[in-house]
């Protein structure tokens, strides 16, 4: 799998949009882009994932670039529950492993 | 649904010592993972397996052993343990090598 470029940190002020950039400037054809979160002390989490288009779900949105070697998650208001790690991650669905970067890490100030 | 179960959620090991992480999922999960998490870093891969019977290295195997005799359960032995080998170890599972990742809840493991 190929591999992703994320900040350290990052930070937002509670209820304001985050926008969580990853670099993957490698990325196959047929790698979809996944993104987990893992609050304190726990397992990481499902985000979204998408493939070319954009996507929205319950939790986030995912703007993927045209060329595909880069994306955003964006999170449209920003809660002290998401103070977490966010992954972003390459899944090729014919391969059988996939490896997490250090990804970011969100501080919501409130 | 349990979902992704890991067993125990703590332990002390004393260095030489070995132990089995125990791993469960109840969802019909072909694929299954062992992550180890250090202090501050990210999830590095050890094991993984995409079926009963196969099982495969990761990033990190050294110092573990697999084994996948039943699609629910994946468990990881710790042969000699040693303090490198102290981390949060994190158990996953999913459907198939693009679906969604469940990930257990993790075993915090100390070797002194």
């Amino acid at each position: 799998d190929a591999k992703t470029t994320q900040p350290n940190s990052m930070e937002s002020n509670e209820e304001e949009p985050v926008h969580l950039p990853c670099n993957h400037s490698t990325i196959s054809g047929t790698d979809y882009i996944h993104w987990y979160r893992q609050l304190p002390s726990q397992g990481p989490e499902y985000v979204i994932h998408g493939l070319t288009s954009n996507v929205n779900n319950r939790m986030a949105s995912l703007a993927i670039a045209e060329d595909r070697k880069s994306s955003t998650l964006i999170l449209h208001r920003a809660t002290l529950r998401d103070a977490a790690v966010y992954y972003c991650i390459l899944r090729d669905p014919t391969g059988n492993q996939f490896y997490f970067g250090t990804g970011t890490s969100l501080t919501v100030i409130p | 649904n349990a979902g992704v179960t890991q067993t125990p959620k703590f332990r002390i090991l004393k260095i030489g010592q070995s132990m089995t992480l125990q791993c469960t999922q109840d969802m019909n999960h072909n694929y299954m993972y062992w992550y180890r998490q250090d202090p501050g870093m990210g999830l590095k891969l050890i094991y993984y397996s995409v079926g009963a019977g196969i099982t495969d290295k990761g990033e990190v195997p050294n110092g573990y052993n697999v084994s996948r005799s039943t699609t629910e359960d994946f468990p990881l032995r710790l042969e000699l343990a040693a303090p490198s080998q102290t981390s949060v170890y994190f158990c996953a599972s999913s459907y198939s090598a693009g679906n969604t990742i469940y990930f257990g809840e993790g075993s915090w493991l100390t070797v002194v």
